[in-house]
């Protein structure tokens, strides 16, 4: 199964734009990529997810690179309730990675206020 | 819609007791899945059921872990003669469809505490 690689912590100030880079190198052409985040104490939320165009949502934006090996997700305005650990996940059109989300340790996300 | 519940939020159980927890996935969802999330570790898949159906147990435990998703009621995810080592949070997820094209839906976990 195709890995991805996130930077372990990021920090941004409240209000600003925030960039959450993953990198998906072996990402072969029909695995989707998905974002999830999970908040202190609480159960993992979904947030966005895209094959191949860039896409958006009330939560976020996904851009995907041309060759697709990294994407990013936008925050537009982080706040401190998107102060949460996040990840980027690969799921595949077949076999127990299309439906078994595998977690990596994400990239935890600070909001300074 | 009501999202995916979980109870009981917080279980104690004494080693050697049964542990029973349930999801009820969101309204409409036939396909779900349970995770476990261990002290200080990320999230692991345990098993995946659809009504009446286990469609892939790879994850679980092969003693004293077992899941059912009957036609009626929740998903119930059992832990017969607990040990300590399964205390951790177990969280339930619920789909619309199978496939990478659809999200699941968390619930806020079941945090279960071994004495």
């Amino acid at each position: 199964d195709a890995k991805t690689t996130q930077p372990n912590s990021m920090e941004s100030n409240e209000e600003e734009p925030v960039h959450l880079p993953c990198n998906h190198s072996t990402i072969s052409g029909t695995d989707y990529i998905h974002w999830y985040r999970q908040l202190p104490s609480q159960g993992p939320e979904y947030v966005i997810h895209g094959l191949t165009s860039n896409v958006n949502n009330r939560m976020a934006s996904l851009a995907i690179a041309e060759d697709r090996k990294s994407s990013t997700l936008i925050l537009h305005r982080a706040t401190l309730r998107d102060a949460a650990v996040y990840y980027c996940i690969l799921r595949p059109d077949s076999g127990a990675g299309s439906y078994q989300l595998t977690f990596g340790k994400g990239t935890k996300l600070s909001v300074i206020p | 819609n009501a999202g995916v519940m979980q109870n009981p939020r917080h279980l104690v159980r004494r080693r050697g007791q049964e542990a029973r927890l349930r999801c009820s996935p969101m309204k409409g969802h036939s396909h779900v899945y349970w995770y476990r999330q261990l002290p200080e570790e990320g999230l692991k898949f345990m098993v995946y059921l659809q009504k009446e159906n286990i469609i892939d147990e790879s994850g679980m435990p092969k003693e004293r872990f077992s899941a059912e998703f009957p036609k009626e009621g929740p998903s119930i995810l059992r832990i017969q003669q607990v040990v300590r080592g399964d205390s951790a949070a177990y969280f339930c997820a619920s789909s619309l469809q199978e496939g990478p094209q659809w999200e699941q839906y968390f619930g806020p976990g079941t945090r279960l505490t071994v004495t």
